[in-house]
């Protein structure tokens, strides 16, 4: 079965860093591009950003270029989405999701509450 | 960048009913549209890519169509396990994504 499990909730201050895992299982995860998703509190869903494991090509949404960095470790089958300084406005919900043109399958979700 | 609009925002719907939500592309993409649902709570699902494919296990009362600029789903016989807000997705090849803003389906 194809899985994507990603890393529990977190709660952090202002200005603090963060780095979220995905964890992908049951397929060849050097040949899937995973995805970054964005949910705030009652709102849709935001593309971030896509890697490619095999080579770590990376790409950005404009709207989060130079505010997270996406990487990937591929001997151990794990994306990353990472923060160098958290703002209260990166409350939300962040998903994973393999693929480069429909999304499937999902991550659970990782909840980030950013608050002083 | 490619600008997704999609209408309506909400609509109530009784079991049954014939539910339809439509997107449209800012620019022509082909058949790069895929269609999500995603329960309160819970991760978004696919269920249609490519415009038209039904995704494996998916029940066949949902369906996508259109090209170029404008995209249909629709389902065709609304069930109370179908109230959750639906999503469209564009992508092109260079890896580039935008979301609809989303449709609150509810029971009425």
């Amino acid at each position: 079965e194809v899985e994507l499990v990603q890393s529990g909730a977190e709660v952090k201050k202002p200005g603090e860093s963060l780095k979220i895992s995905c964890k992908g299982s049951g397929y060849s995860f050097t040949s899937y591009w995973i995805g970054w998703v964005r949910q705030m509190p009652g709102k849709g869903l935001e593309w971030m950003g896509i890697i490619y494991p095999g080579d770590s090509d990376t790409r950005y949404s404009p709207s989060f270029q130079g505010q997270v960095t996406i990487s990937a470790d591929k001997s151990i089958n794990t994306a990353y989405l990472q923060w160098s300084s958290l703002k209260a406005s990166d409350t939300a919900m962040y998903y994973c999701a393999r693929g480069a043109g429909p999304f499937d399958p999902w991550g659970q979700g990782t909840l980030v509450t950013v608050s002083s | 960048d490619i600008q997704m609009t999609q209408s309506p925002s909400s609509l109530s719907a009784s079991v049954g009913d014939r539910v339809t939500i439509t997107c449209q592309a800012s620019q022509d993409i082909s058949n790069y549209v895929n269609w999500y649902q995603q329960k309160p709570g819970k991760a978004p699902k696919l269920l249609i890519y490519d415009a038209s494919n039904l995704q494996t296990g998916v029940p066949s009362r949902f369906s996508g169509s259109g090209s170029g600029t404008d995209f249909t789903f629709t389902i065709s016989s609304l069930q109370a396990e179908d109230i959750a807000t639906y999503y469209c997705q564009q992508y092109d090849n260079l890896r580039l994504f935008t979301f609809g803003p989303g449709t609150k389906v509810d029971m009425k």
